[in-house]
């Protein structure tokens, strides 16, 4: 059974605006949230994090929300540029194990 | 710069034959995974390793095994492969903790398995 799930295979967003991409998680023992971005054939690369008792973490453009009542998580790309098209994966992790969500692939069109 | 090396980018293998994967990580990482990604399906977890000489089943290790000799070296073995084995392999490794506190998953560039 999926325990982290991104119900968008695919989201289109024009250069500047902002990006939402969202994940949802089942198992409230998690302590970790990541997100992971991956471009075609490359591994794929760490891009933000937050502790499950955290509510928001930012970096630069990228700012992830937590809201563990509803079991969701987001992640916000402000603003978007071309160069972020890629599939992004949500992860969760407990105890040094990771399970990821399928992927959302973000077309950001210039 | 860490790394995480695959030694195959791209493979094609013929069915029945074994194939070995070879990963290989310089940031003394006492955890490493496979996974593989499928279209729709994401990541999947095949095995992983906490420690030398010690592995652990993850959610499809059916059809693989797994060798972990050396702490810097884990290797992925496909027995028998099958056309259905045909996917994008991901090794990775983490620290037990890091000094930002997540637990960060560090992956290779991954290798391209072509099962006909």
């Amino acid at each position: 059974d999926q325990q982290v799930k991104q119900n968008s295979p695919s989201l289109s967003v024009q250069e500047g605006r902002i990006s939402i991409l969202n994940c949802d998680y089942t198992n409230s023992m998690f302590d970790y949230f990541l997100w992971y971005k991956k471009y075609p054939a490359e591994g794929p690369t760490f891009l933000i994090s937050i502790s499950s008792i955290k509510d928001k973490n930012e970096d630069g453009r990228f700012t992830v929300f937590l809201n563990k009542s509803a079991k969701h998580l987001s992640l916000h790309i402000v603003p978007s540029q071309p160069g972020d098209s890629a599939v992004y994966f949500c992860a969760a992790s407990a105890r040094n194990q990771f399970y990821f969500g399928t992927g959302t692939s973000l077309t950001v069109i210039p | 710069d860490v790394k995480v090396t695959q030694s195959s980018r791209y493979l094609v293998k013929r069915t029945g034959e074994k194939v070995f994967l070879e990963c290989v990580q310089d940031m003394d990482h006492e955890n490493m995974f496979w996974y593989r990604q499928d279209p729709g399906l994401g990541l999947r977890l095949i095995y992983f390793s906490y420690d030398v000489k010690m592995k652990e089943k993850g959610d499809i290790p059916e059809g693989y095994s797994v060798s972990r000799e050396k702490k810097e070296r884990f290797s992925l073995i496909l027995e028998s492969a099958s056309t259905n084995q045909t996917s994008m392999y991901l090794c990775a490794s983490s620290s037990l903790l890091t000094q930002a506190g997540a637990n960060v998953l560090t992956f290779g560039a991954g290798s391209r398995l072509t099962v006909l």
